[in-house]
Parts: structure tokens; sequence; C-alpha cells
């Protein structure tokens, strides 16, 4: 067990549609980070965020948004869904370093499955 | 840009065997390199990872040295256990200060037969 927790674990729904998925980081990590697995993408960076704040932003779509609140957790949430955005949705977490820094280490958690019909 | 490649799979072996999982890289500066192990229905642990040149990461068996010259991270394991049965991603940090992310390879299933 890593520390980290998503939720939830599964979700189904359909074309057109709206999600949210949550993720909780490690007790004391600042820095949040999403990817996607996907069969023909592999594992692909989306978005990361520090104590509240965009850091990095990688190959996400404009359909897809993220945040991290004041408690840390963060939420990615995928609008007008598509089939070809069924994937596995992993958070990860990194702990902070002096300075505004963090580790390079990252925590995932176990993921979300979204299935698009 | 950056990228990581590892050897195609799947790799299928025997309990007992040696096991090296290719992979390479290409990035500018010294990236940071890992190792992450993905097991059936779970999300992504760490293995191992190295920092910089000639270091050596090792964790339950297995190793893998950062070579620079050959821009190279290869995974070995001197003798298999089915429970090693998995997919395996080599991996690299890169970014600049305070925005890295990590860039994956393509994922080795490996299968360990009894």
């Amino acid at each position: 067990d890593s520390g980290v927790t998503q939720t939830p674990k599964h979700l189904i729904t359909a074309t057109g549609q709206r999600v949210t998925l949550r993720c909780s980081p490690r007790s004391g990590d600042l820095s949040v980070y999403w990817y996607q697995q996907s069969l023909d993408q592999g594992l692909q960076f989306l978005i990361q965020y520090y104590n509240g704040e965009e850091r990095a932003k990688g190959n996400i779509l404009e359909r897809f948004s993220a945040q991290q609140f004041p408690d840390l957790h963060s939420e990615l949430n995928l609008s007008s869904l598509e089939l070809g955005d069924s994937a596995l949705y992993f958070c990860a977490s990194s702990a902070p370093l002096a300075g505004g820094a963090f580790q390079e280490t990252q925590y995932f958690g176990p993921g979300t499955r979204l299935l698009v019909l | 840009g950056n990228s990581v490649t590892q050897m195609e799979g799947p790799v299928t072996l025997s309990e007992e065997a040696f096991l090296t999982i290719n992979c390479t890289y290409t990035a500018t500066g010294y990236p940071s390199l890992f190792w992450y192990v993905q097991y059936p229905g779970e999300g992504l642990q760490l293995l191992l990872k190295a920092t910089k040149a000639d270091d050596k990461g090792s964790n339950k068996g297995f190793e893998a040295t950062y070579r620079k010259e050959t821009t190279s991270f290869h995974l070995e394991k001197g003798s298999v256990q089915v429970s090693d049965s998995a997919v395996y991603f080599c991996a690299l940090s890169t970014g600049p200060w305070g925005a890295q992310k990590l860039v994956f390879g393509q994922g080795t299933r490996l299968t360990i037969n009894p």
C-alpha cells in the first residue's frame, strides 16, 4: 500500500458524460500527478500540482481539467467523454523538499478504471 | 525529446531462470531512472531507482545500473520466482526544477512458469 488513495475504483459511463476522479496523496506529500494508462498510448503524464498550484502539463486534452484543494486532495474532471477516453487513470504523489522542491520518486495509487460505453 | 525504450514483451521464463529486461533512454541532461512494477489488477509500485551515472539500484533481488555511456538501465534478477510475474516499466524523471514528470517505456509483461 503506497498511501495514495483513489476513488472510485471503477467507473462506467456513456459517451458525452462528465466524471470526476478523486485522489488523496500520501500524508505530507504536496505534489500530485495524474497519468493515463491506455493500451494504445501506454502510460502518459497528464498534469501535476504542487500545493494547489499547477506546475506541469503533459498531453492533457482540453476536455480534461484538474485541481488540487487546500487539503491537498486532487480531482481530475473528464467531460464530453469519448470511447477513446476509456483507460486506467493513476494519481501519484511525491514528498516535499526544502525550498519548494520535491522528490523525484513518485508513489502511485491503485488507479481508477474508466469505461466509456 | 525525452523517451524510454524497453525490450518488446511478453517475456516468459521458467522459475529460477536469469532475467534481463533491457531499457534504453534518450534525455537531455542527467535524469534519474526508475523501474516500476505493476502486478495484475494493481497500481504501479516503485521497484528501484538510480539518480546518477554508475549508481546501482537494487530491491527484492532485482538490480539495475545507470550506464551513461550506453544510456541504459537494464533490469536483472538472478533467479526469478512465479511471484515476479507482472508488467515492468522503465521510466526517467524529466523537466525543469519544480515541474518534473515521469516518462515511461511501453512496459514489458513478464510471466514466470513453475
